[in-house]
């Protein structure tokens, strides 16, 4: 069965701090990952999106890891920033099938002064 | 702005009515996707269109339906309206089928009384 989970769930931090939100997938076959930023009541925003062959891929603060083996992957924030306080969202498209995205449930951050 | 336009932004009405949320994609973007989020909830994928045709179906009731009009603005209509019906919606657009960024809108917020 294709799943996203995440974790953990929610996350609160200090401001300046750096924190790691875990993505796990058992999407077959595999054919990217991408993570978003969603704040409250808006639309989520695209952060990076990886293929097969992509490691590392940074933007700005965010940096995210995958692991195509063992089908993990990562979202570092570096220097957490209150604006960093949303909830991020791990989503895995399949090369196959007419419904090919798959959505975590997201990690809650909280980023206090 | 993503360039993704929805309409209304807010939305109250009666158990048992019928409501038409309404989508422009960004420019040049051919699939428009639809997902319902739930308070609390994450994304729930409920519908796909490519260049004016279904694409993918994920969890939509049979009492919604869409459709992708040929200047690609989308259209979702939710009817028999049920209190757990309320929710977020969120329209999303990409330039390709499958692969890419998805860009979403702001979302509406509907909310059955």
């Amino acid at each position: 069965k294709n799943q996203v989970e995440q974790s953990p769930q929610s996350l609160i931090i200090l401001e300046g701090k750096n924190c790691t939100l875990q993505c796990n997938y058992t999407v077959s076959p595999f054919s990217n990952l991408r993570w978003y930023k969603q704040d409250t009541g808006r639309g989520p925003v695209s952060l990076t999106i990886m293929t097969f062959s992509e490691n590392t891929k940074s933007n700005g603060r965010y940096t995210a890891t995958l692991d195509a083996d063992t089908k993990q992957s990562s979202l570092h924030i570096t220097a957490s920033q209150l604006s960093d306080s949303a909830s991020y969202i791990c989503v895995v498209s399949s090369k196959t099938g007419a419904n090919n995205l798959f959505f975590g449930t997201g990690t809650r951050l909280t980023v206090i002064p | 702005d993503s360039g993704v336009t929805q309409t209304p932004k807010h939305l109250i009405t009666a158990t048992g009515q019928r409501v038409t949320l309404r989508c422009s994609p960004r420019s040049g973007d051919l699939s428009v996707y639809w997902y319902q989020q739930s308070l609390d909830q994450g994304l729930q994928f409920l519908i796909q269109y490519y260049n004016g045709e279904e694409r993918a179906k994920g969890n939509i009731l049979e009492r919604f339906s869409a459709q992708q009009f040929p200047d690609l603005h989308s259209e979702l209509n939710l009817s028999s309206l049920e209190l757990g019906d309320s929710a977020l919606y969120f329209c999303a657009s990409s330039v390709r089928a499958q692969e890419g960024i998805q860009y979403f809108g702001a979302g509406t917020r509907l909310s059955v009384l």
